[in-house]
């Protein structure tokens, strides 16, 4: 039972580069999120998704792109990085945003930009 | 707008003794409230929700709406209780919001 799956797990990119965070789940479930985590700020929230085909931003959304053309994939896109993205990133998926829902998180990427 | 405070960063406790995580929250309704842990080299996940009134691996919370706090307790702290502890709420139709985290150090 897979979770939630992320990658990379470790990433170096330059300042201007473009890529993409990887995330999948296996459960079925209609929330997903993005969250950045940084020392002493804890998780902010990037961009969620409610289900297939929608999507909305988070506290933090800049330089950042989703998508949501499936229920299990939501990819995380950065434009032209820059070395404020430098983070761990944590995509998470719970079943509904209903209370009391618990959310899973996947292993995180630490992705450095130079 | 909803906001979760953790107003230590890091607390240092001797193994066996009291602990108390401290989590205020400000939010015009009625929240779901959680605490996450994250050990080390292990993803985040849920250690328990006011909802259930249970009390995980020790640990229990309880919500004190006249203070609008959440604060995390165990008697006996293990060293195993080591980990970065996150205070959470979900306020109504909306996703989680995480407070700033406290490291808790066990020592022995």
């Amino acid at each position: 039972n897979a979770g939630v799956t992320q990658t990379p797990k470790f990433q170096v990119l330059k300042t201007g580069q473009s890529m993409t965070l990887q995330c999948a789940q296996d459960m079925n479930h209609e929330y997903m999120s993005w969250y950045r985590q940084d020392p002493g700020m804890g998780l902010r929230l990037i961009h969620y998704s409610v289900g297939a085909g929608i999507t909305d931003q988070g506290e933090v959304p800049n330089g950042y792109n989703v998508s949501r053309s499936t229920t299990e994939d939501f990819p995380l896109r950065l434009l032209s990085a820059a070395p404020s993205q430098t983070s761990v990133y944590f995509c998470a998926s719970s079943y509904s945003f209903r209370m009391n829902t618990e959310a899973f998180f996947g292993q995180g990427t630490r992705l450095t930009v130079v | 707008a909803q906001r979760v405070t953790q107003p230590e960063k890091l607390l240092s406790v001797f193994k066996g003794a009291p602990v108390e995580l401290k989590c205020n929250y400000s939010y015009s309704g009625s929240p779901e409230l959680f605490w996450y842990v994250q050990y080390s080299r292990q993803r985040l996940q849920l250690l328990l929700r006011h909802i259930s009134r249970e009390s995980i691996k020790g640990f229990t919370a309880d919500l004190n709406k006249g203070e609008t706090s959440f604060h995390l307790k165990k008697p006996f702290a293990q060293e195993e209780d080591s980990a970065m502890y996150y205070c959470a709420l979900i306020p109504a139709g909306n996703m989680l919001t995480f407070g700033g985290g406290t490291r808790l150090m066990v020592k022995p």
